[in-house]
Parts: structure tokens; C-alpha cells; sequence
């Protein structure tokens, strides 16, 4: 079965240190998309992708980046992580029906 | 103010109980309306997906959008245990792929 996996499930930085968490899919999906979820929150978008070498800025993007290198992977990395960046982050497929994502089960990150 | 709103709960109520999740926006571009279920340490999955104004019925769950009144809603019937999630109401414009506005999420528990 197609699925988008999310590696690691949990992970402790130390500010200022730069992160990458990895998202990998099997739908064959050219759209990916990176949310973080927070308390009050709910769902905000961060970056995504149109497609191979397409990145595009969501709505809270400082302070993170994004490649697109192949159709499977959209590794998202934290340039020099603070706690503000201390989060569960979702990385997200779809295809051409609007609005229909397929989540991963998400990274835990924790900023000390 | 936030262009989805959705009262975040927690709600709680007996097994069998008729459950009413709800979700209010201010963009008047909103076409295509969802509702996600999300577990306790997993990802969101699509639960019912509704295009305009009107009612979708599938199984216990009934999606209801009201574009005039920018009001949309979930209904769950016979609830049962196994009903107890996060539920995020999402919507989208036609002219933006993938790039859904989520609300807070209710956190719902079914008590046996």
C-alpha cells in the first residue's frame, strides 16, 4: 500500500543547531506539504511543493527550508533551530483533488 | 482575527449521543470543505469532503455547509468510543492546490 512515512518520530535539538526531518512517499504525488501542529494553533503551513524543484513559502516559514530533489522526498530543515521551533511537524501528500491529503504520523521536536 | 474558527473543546459525551462540531470562516473564496480525524500521536486522515453549500451523508457522519452564512458542520450519530479524536474542519479556494486553511481542531472523547 502507498504510504508517506516521517523519520524521526521524536527528536531533541539544542538551539542553534540545524535539523532535517525526512518525508518520503510512495503515492507518486507531486504535491507535498510540510504543517506544524501546536497547541491553539491547530495546523499552520510551512512550505510546499508543486513538484520536482518547485518550493514555495506557506504562511510560517522563517527560519526553515525546504528542497525537492525527486517526486518522494521533501526533507524540511531548520536552518539554527530555537525553541519557538519546538513543535509536532506533519508532512502531507496529495494529488490532483483539492484538499485531499494523505499526513504522515508526524516528528516530535524538541528544542532545549 | 482567524479565517477559520473552531471551538477546540474538549467535548465530551456518552456512548450513543448525537455529536455537533462546527467551524465558522471569513473567506467567502472557501469552495471545498473538509473534515479530518486525528488520533492521539498519528497524522490527520480525511474523513468527508464536501464541494459548496448543501449535505453529504456517509455512514453515522453528515457534513453540512452553509456558504451563506459561512458556517460548516459535522455530525456524528451513534457515537461510539472509537469516535474519540481530534476532528479539524479545513477548506480550500479553487484556485489553490492543496493549500488548505485548517481550524483549531475539537478534541472529542465518547464515554463508554
Amino acid at each position: 500500500d502507498a504510504e508517506i512515512t516521517q523519520s524521526p518520530r521524536h527528536k531533541i535539538t539544542e538551539t542553534g543547531r540545524q535539523v532535517t526531518l525526512a518525508c518520503h512517499q510512495t503515492w507518486n504525488h507531486n504535491n507535498m506539504f510540510w504543517y506544524r501542529q501546536d497547541l491553539g494553533h491547530g495546523l499552520r503551513l510551512i512550505h510546499y511543493s508543486y513538484g520536482v524543484q518547485d518550493t514555495n513559502k506557506g504562511e510560517v516559514s522563517d527560519g526553515y527550508s525546504v528542497s525537492r530533489s525527486n517526486t518522494e522526498d521533501l526533507p524540511l530543515t531548520l536552518e539554527s533551530a530555537a525553541s519557538s521551533q519546538t513543535s509536532v511537524y506533519f508532512c502531507a501528500s496529495s494529488g490532483d483533488t483539492l484538499g485531499t491529503l494523505h499526513f504522515g504520523n508526524g516528528t516530535r521536536l524538541t528544542v532545549t | 482575527q482567524k479565517e477559520v474558527e473552531q471551538d477546540p473543546g474538549p467535548l465530551s459525551v456518552p456512548e450513543g449521543a448525537i455529536v455537533s462540531l462546527n467551524c465558522t470562516y471569513s473567506n467567502s473564496a472557501f469552495q471545498y470543505f473538509m473534515w479530518y480525524r486525528q488520533y492521539s500521536r498519528k497524522g490527520p486522515e480525511l474523513l468527508m469532503y464536501t464541494y459548496s453549500s448543501g449535505n453529504k451523508e456517509d455512514g453515522r457522519f453528515t457534513a453540512q455547509v452553509d456558504k451563506s452564512s459561512k458556517y460548516i458542520s459535522l455530525f456524528i450519530r451513534d457515537s461510539q468510543p472509537s469516535d474519540s479524536a481530534t476532528y479539524l474542519c479545513a477548506m480550500i479556494g479553487s484556485g489553490n492546490t492543496g493549500k488548505l486553511i485548517f481550524g483549531q481542531g475539537t478534541t472529542l472523547q465518547v464515554k463508554p
